[in-house]
Order: C-alpha cells, then sequence, then structure tokens
C-alpha cells in the first residue's frame, strides 16, 4: 500500500531564506509527482508535476526534483517571500492500482514566511 | 479559462441532517474527483467519474455517500445522514482525461467545508 509521508509538519522562516520540503513515497512504482499549494481556505493549486521519467521540474523560484528508486522528492523553495506562506502537498500517481489516475497525497507541510 | 466551481463554501449541520455539495469542472474535462480532507491530512479520493461513469469508489461510504454526474458535467455529493466525523473539507477537482500514463494534471476547486455538530 503506497503511502506518502512528508517532513517537516510545519516551518518557519525569515523571509529571503532558501528553503526545502521533503516528501517520500513507500512504493517506486509511480506515474508522476505533484507538488500543490493549499492557502487557508483555499482549494489546491498544482505547482509542479514531474513524470516519472523526469528528474526535475523549474517553476520560477521552485525546483522539484524526483528520486524514484530511493523514494523521495523535494521541493526547493528560493529567496521565500510571505507570500509563500501555505500549506504544501506531494501526491502520487500509483502504478500498482488498478486507478492509476488516483493521487496518493501527504499530510502537507505547513510553511510560514515572516517579515 | 475559468476554474472548477463549487457550493456552497461553506455549510454546517447537525449530525443525522442530510447536506449536498455542487460541483461545475472545467469546460471539456472529462474526468472529475471528489475528495476529503480532514483537518490536518491530505485529501483522500472518495470517487472519480469519466464523463458520467464511476472509474473508483472504492472509497466513498456508500451506505451515506452518494454521487452523480448527470450528463458528464455537473456533480452532487450527498450525505444522507451526517455523522460528527464527516466533519471536512470536500474537494472537487477535473482533469482533461484518464489514462495509463496519467500525465493529466487535477486542478482544484476552492472546497466545501462542512462541519457536522
Amino acid at each position: 500500500k503506497q503511502e506518502v509521508t512528508q517532513i517537516p509538519a510545519a516551518l518557519s522562516v525569515p523571509e529571503g531564506e532558501n528553503l526545502v520540503l521533503n516528501c517520500s513515497f513507500t512504493d517506486s512504482a509511480i506515474y508522476n509527482l505533484q507538488w500543490f499549494r493549499q492557502d487557508p481556505g483555499k482549494g489546491l493549486t498544482s505547482l509542479l508535476l514531474i513524470q516519472s521519467s523526469q528528474r526535475e521540474q523549474t517553476s520560477g523560484r521552485l525546483n522539484a526534483s524526483l528520486d524514484k528508486s530511493s523514494g523521495r522528492s523535494t521541493l526547493y523553495i528560493a529567496a521565500s517571500q510571505p507570500g509563500d506562506s501555505a500549506t504544501y502537498l506531494c501526491a502520487v500517481s500509483p502504478i500498482r492500482s488498478y486507478n492509476t489516475d488516483k493521487l496518493i497525497f501527504g499530510t502537507g507541510t505547513r510553511l510560514q514566511v515572516f517579515p | 479559462e475559468a476554474g472548477v466551481a463549487q457550493s456552497p463554501r461553506y455549510k454546517i449541520i447537525e449530525k443525522r441532517q442530510s447536506v449536498a455539495f455542487w460541483c461545475n469542472p472545467i469546460s471539456g474535462h472529462a474526468t472529475l474527483y471528489w475528495y476529503q480532507q480532514i483537518l490536518g491530512q491530505g485529501p483522500k479520493l472518495l470517487i472519480q467519474f469519466q464523463n458520467n461513469g464511476v472509474v473508483d469508489d472504492s472509497q466513498l461510504p456508500k451506505d451515506r455517500f452518494s454521487a452523480e454526474r448527470l450528463k458528464g458535467v455537473d456533480s452532487t455529493l450527498k450525505i444522507q445522514p451526517a455523522k460528527l466525523e464527516d466533519s471536512a473539507v470536500y474537494l472537487c477537482a477535473s482533469s482533461l482525461g484518464v489514462g495509463r500514463l496519467s500525465s493529466y494534471e487535477q486542478y482544484f476547486g476552492p472546497g466545501t467545508r462542512l462541519t457536522v455538530t
């Protein structure tokens, strides 16, 4: 059974710091991995999607890497800003499932960036 | 393009009452998902439709939850009767299609926050 874990559960940093959020999954048989952002009272916004054949994806100040063999992904946020404060969720699409479109989510990392 | 729309945004009911949520996916998206997100947890898939057919409802508590997607567009999720443990955010998402490569991104609506007292 695929399980997704995110560490740390919460993170508070001063503005300008570079930071890394971690995601690990127990079964390396995945189609892709997505990173989402969730603001309080709002839905999820997709940040980056990494296909299983890819090693990383970049969008602006965000860079996500994927190491399938070790079951890990990291989300790197450069030069953090207060507007980055949100909960960050990672999710995988499992191959070993009759429903390969299903997303299995971690519990998230709650990030606070203070001025 | 317009995003995924959901209503209502908030709902408070007493246990044993019934409630319904509505979702309108992005135009042209064949696949629609309902997720339940309990406070402090990641979303959990309840049911997935492709057009108006059910693809996966393995985690839907069928004794009290039901969902339909008539005409393959809008969808409603109903809970009857509600229990205290149903308090959660109910998220609707949609994607272009479905396939073994699972390359389609899911786009989420703002969610409906349900409180059962």
